[in-house]
């Protein structure tokens, strides 16, 4: 079963507010990490958290970390029509580079102009 | 640096047909992972190569499927004889591993549709 469940499913939100997903897990993890898929195109790499960090921040995106409750969400402020997307969360469940990273359903973001 | 390059972007075969997808990972990663989502679905996890060896292959649906990569450059997925089930979008994905953060690099997928 895939390891990260992201809620909720779907969001439509308008431009200039925020947006929150969540993400919760199973397993022990390395890191969590964030992509985002614009429709017709591949995944890409939003943001990295490691299990010892409990937030991060990218420009306008914060992540935090729940290492407790297993789960983690994503803050996008001051949104965009342009962030538009499908956003997945994907664990890594142990140190190094040679594990699989596994992904959830994904979360459908809509921003409204 | 080139991405990760996947073909065909689109194929649309008929039940029993064989159909080969092809992946070009990030020059010099070690890793290659394969997935696939099924309309509004989670991404699946299929396999995970580390340079020509098979990993991890739990997510593989059944013996239908073969996936290859030699020399530890590009990899192939075939399906056959594909069945409607298969219908999706194919992605490959590389990264760089060892102890490296393991941050995957996508291709833009391969859509399948069999009917």
């Amino acid at each position: 079963s895939q390891q990260g469940e992201e809620d909720p499913q779907a969001l439509s939100i308008q431009e200039g507010e925020n947006a929150t997903m969540n993400c919760s897990y199973k397993t022990s993890i390395n890191n969590l990490q964030w992509y985002r898929q614009n429709s017709g195109r591949g995944l890409v790499h939003l943001i990295l958290i490691r299990s010892n960090e409990r937030e991060k921040h990218s420009g306008r995106l914060r992540v935090t970390l729940d290492t407790s409750k297993k789960s983690s969400s994503l803050l996008i402020t001051a949104s965009r029509a342009a962030d538009t997307a499908s956003y997945f969360c994907a664990t890594d469940p142990l140190s190094g580079g040679y594990q699989k990273v596994t992904f959830g359903i994904g979360t459908k973001l809509q921003v409204i102009p | 640096e080139a991405g990760v390059t996947q073909f065909p972007s689109h194929s649309v075969i008929e039940k029993g047909q064989t159909v080969t997808l092809r992946c070009d990972p990030i020059s010099g990663h070690d890793n290659l992972y394969w997935y696939r989502r099924v309309m509004g679905k989670e991404i699946k996890f299929l396999l995970h190569f580390v340079k020509e060896s098979k990993q991890d292959e739990s997510g593989m649906p059944n013996n239908r499927f073969l996936a290859e990569r030699t020399g530890g450059t590009y990899s192939t997925l075939k399906v056959q004889p594909a069945e409607l089930e298969d219908s999706g979008v194919y992605f490959c994905a590389s990264s760089q591993g060892g102890t490296a953060a393991n941050v995957l690099t996508f291709g833009a997928g391969s859509r399948l549709t069999v009917l």
